[in-house]
């Protein structure tokens, strides 16, 4: 069964460094996330991108975040300077169409980013 | 972003009993979908409920949407201990995005 699938699992930085974290969605869809959840808190969305674009971003996705799909696979998360608050699991999903309510979003298995 | 308040934060019961999980906002939702969550692993979709009153059921598990779509519950029938894990909420709602609820982790003793 096609999977989403995120590298590395996990990834620890010190506080100021650039990191890029790593996904693959499901071939076939279109719709790319990335959320996170901080250690003991709720999953929340950071952003979603269509067709080479930010189609929605939250609050949280400042300037120091930037995503990208530099090729036909892979879709990227960067934290340009990186500060000990960004420390969280990082989850990447992807879907067929962009209807939350109705398109099933797929999630990848997790990316936890320590940032010393 | 819409506050989904998910109850009880843990339940923790015996092999055979049944449990209910609620998951409850001030705000209407198009559609309220719920998760299962393994440790080290991203959320699974379980199922999605679309309109007020809305009940599905999978397997020994019954998932109500409120009439107003404001609520949901999620109940489980004679657990196993598979059913262990961790049970997120999460809707849709005028944003078009999907809002968590904390979580609720189960513990089902053999």
């Amino acid at each position: 069964e096609p999977e989403v699938t995120q590298t590395p699992s996990h990834q620890v930085t010190q506080m100021g460094q650039e990191v890029i974290l790593r996904c693959v969605p499901i071939s076939n869809h279109l719709y790319f996330y990335w959320y996170r959840q901080i250690l003991g808190q709720k999953v929340e969305f950071l952003v979603s991108f269509y067709n080479n674009e930010i189609s929605e971003k939250s609050e949280i996705f400042d300037d120091q975040f930037s995503v990208e799909r530099p090729d036909g696979s892979n879709f990227t998360l960067k934290i340009r300077s990186t500060k000990l608050e960004d420390s969280a699991m990082y989850f990447c999903a992807s879907s067929v169409g962009g209807k939350a309510s109705t398109d099933t979003q797929y999630f990848g298995p997790g990316t936890r980013l320590t940032v010393l | 972003t819409q506050l989904l308040e998910q109850s009880p934060q843990f339940l923790s019961i015996q092999e055979g009993e049944n449990l209910t999980v609620y998951c409850n906002s001030s705000s209407v939702f198009s559609s309220l979908q719920w998760y299962r969550q393994e440790p080290g692993e991203g959320p699974v979709l379980l199922v999605t409920v679309v309109t007020g009153g809305e009940v599905k059921k999978l397997k020994r598990l019954t998932f109500q949407f409120g009439d107003a779509r404001k609520d949901s519950s999620l109940h489980i029938t004679a657990a196993q201990p598979g059913d262990t894990g961790l049970y997120l909420c999460a809707g849709v709602g005028n944003d078009y995005k999907l809002s968590f609820g904390a979580g609720t982790t189960v513990t089902v003793r053999a």
